[in-house]
């Protein structure tokens, strides 16, 4: 059984960077891959990241492109998403999610809430 | 960019057949994958490859998937599915990205 633990809520100012980690259990990510979904309040589900089953590098998508970063230590078992440039329509709950290799989200983190506010 | 398009919400009684549709150019090629999101947890996967139902998820879900559109069925609904429903597939021009419909809220009374 997987299981996925993501780091505690995090307060940041407009331009500042933000890490969230998440942390996996039951597999390794050797096994598994990482994709990374926000949810904005009001809005739906938005796709940030994550692995393409066709190469199997990590791909992100285009509105993030150059702002964020996607690694793995596994050593540790311990995937990271690092969001630079911090606006107020970042403010969100983050997760992560695994994939066993397939190119879909699997099993979800519980979710880590991120505030950009001045 | 490429989008799934899915109705905003669909209202269904106790016991009743609720059907989420969710529609993209690229579905005869790429598989279709459903999610729940009840209010305040996490997503979890209901539907994966189209038609596939994970261990654990109730067999009052089914998914299908015809030319251009996925639909997830709720068959017998009950008040605990009360949730957001996303599918989510992948881009198949060029960068495999992934893409998730705008979600459907189901209201279950």
């Amino acid at each position: 059984q997987v299981q996925v633990v993501q780091s505690g809520a995090e307060v940041r100012k407009p331009g500042a960077s933000v890490k969230v980690s998440c942390k996996v259990s039951g597999y390794t990510l050797t096994e598994l891959s990482i994709h990374w979904v926000r949810r904005a309040p009001g809005k739906g589900l938005e796709y940030m990241g994550g692995f393409d089953p066709e190469d199997g590098e990590i791909i992100y998508a285009q509105k993030f492109q150059g702002r964020v970063t996607m690694t793995k230590d596994t050593t540790t078992d311990t995937a990271y998403m690092e969001l630079r440039t911090l606006k107020s329509d970042d403010t969100a709950v983050y997760y992560c999610a695994t994939d066993p290799l397939r190119g879909y989200p699997d099993y979800w983190g519980q979710g880590t809430l991120v505030t950009v506010s001045s | 960019s490429y989008e799934l398009t899915q109705p905003p919400s669909v209202s269904v009684s106790p016991g009743q057949t609720a059907r989420i549709t969710c529609s993209g150019d690229e579905l005869p090629k790429k598989y279709a994958y459903w999610y729940q999101q009840k209010s305040g947890q996490a997503p979890v996967l209901v539907i994966y490859e189209d038609t596939k139902r994970p261990t654990g998820v109730p067999e009052r879900f089914s998914g299908s998937s015809s030319g251009t559109m996925a639909t997830l069925t709720i068959s017998g609904a009950q008040v605990d599915d009360e949730a957001d429903y996303y599918c989510y597939s992948i881009d198949n021009s060029g960068l495999h990205r992934g893409v998730f419909g705008g979600g459907t809220k189901v209201t279950v009374l």
